[in-house]
């Protein structure tokens, strides 16, 4: 159980245009879902975070308007790279928990994102 | 504000030896929850070992186990009877606390099975 799958796995897109990521969690509901960036050897580096049919809530420093998510169900969110910039490629993680505070994250496998 | 530390960038075990990862965290919430993930070459994060804070009972999961040591804030992993398979970024995770799943996470240590 507490699967999360994510799609697509890697995306190559040229410089200006957008991509949508999307994350599912396949057999439980997700109150809520993350999203994570990972540059090489380094840790993880959180995003945002969403709720199901409320807005996101950004790190500091993420420009929300770059980084458009929607939760649109409990089981779906999507991560919009809006404009994307060679600075912009990275490898993308979501992740989507069940319950209250302090239940485990589980992760999806990741989007390598390359930008021309 | 909260902070996870792990002190050893890298680490190397024997194949069907003992290694203990460190993990030292900082918070000042009095319930919480503690991680360890396990990112292998795929990239996929997945979860080794969860613990509750008010559980003075070290979790274990087949040959992996804690030693969460609260008055130090100290989390260390356990792994036993390494295997190759064990080869793998690991994190330690700390829960944010309070009415939220948000994790602050670790450097990671890079261990390393020697066959």
């Amino acid at each position: 159980g507490a699967v999360v799958s994510q799609h697509p796995s890697w995306v190559i897109c040229k410089s200006g245009t957008s991509v949508k990521i999307e994350c599912r969690s396949l057999d439980f509901q997700a109150t809520t879902m993350f999203w994570y960036r990972q540059f090489p050897k380094q840790s993880l580096m959180l995003m945002a975070t969403s709720n199901e049919g409320s807005k996101a809530t950004y790190e500091q420093g993420v420009e929300k308007d770059k980084f458009l998510i929607n939760h649109a169900s409990l089981t779906l969110s999507t991560l919009t790279v809006t404009s994307a910039h060679p600075e912009d490629s990275s490898f993308y993680i979501c992740s989507a928990a069940a319950g209250g505070p302090g239940e485990t994250q589980y992760f999806g496998p990741g989007t390598r994102l390359l930008v021309l | 504000a909260q902070t996870v530390t792990q002190s050893q960038p890298e680490m190397s075990v024997q194949e069907a030896e003992t290694v203990t990862l460190s993990c030292t965290y900082d918070t000042s919430e009095s319930d919480y929850y503690l991680f360890w993930y396990k990112q292998p070459p795929s990239r996929q994060m997945i979860l080794v070992i969860r613990q509750e804070a008010y559980k003075q009972q070290n979790a274990t999961e087949n040959r992996f186990s804690v030693n969460f040591q609260k008055a130090a804030k100290s989390f260390s992993l356990k792994i036993s009877d390494s295997q190759l398979g064990d080869a793998a970024m690991y994190f330690c995770a700390s829960h944010y606390g309070g009415a939220t799943n948000k994790l602050i996470f670790g450097t990671g240590t890079l261990l390393a099975v020697q066959p």
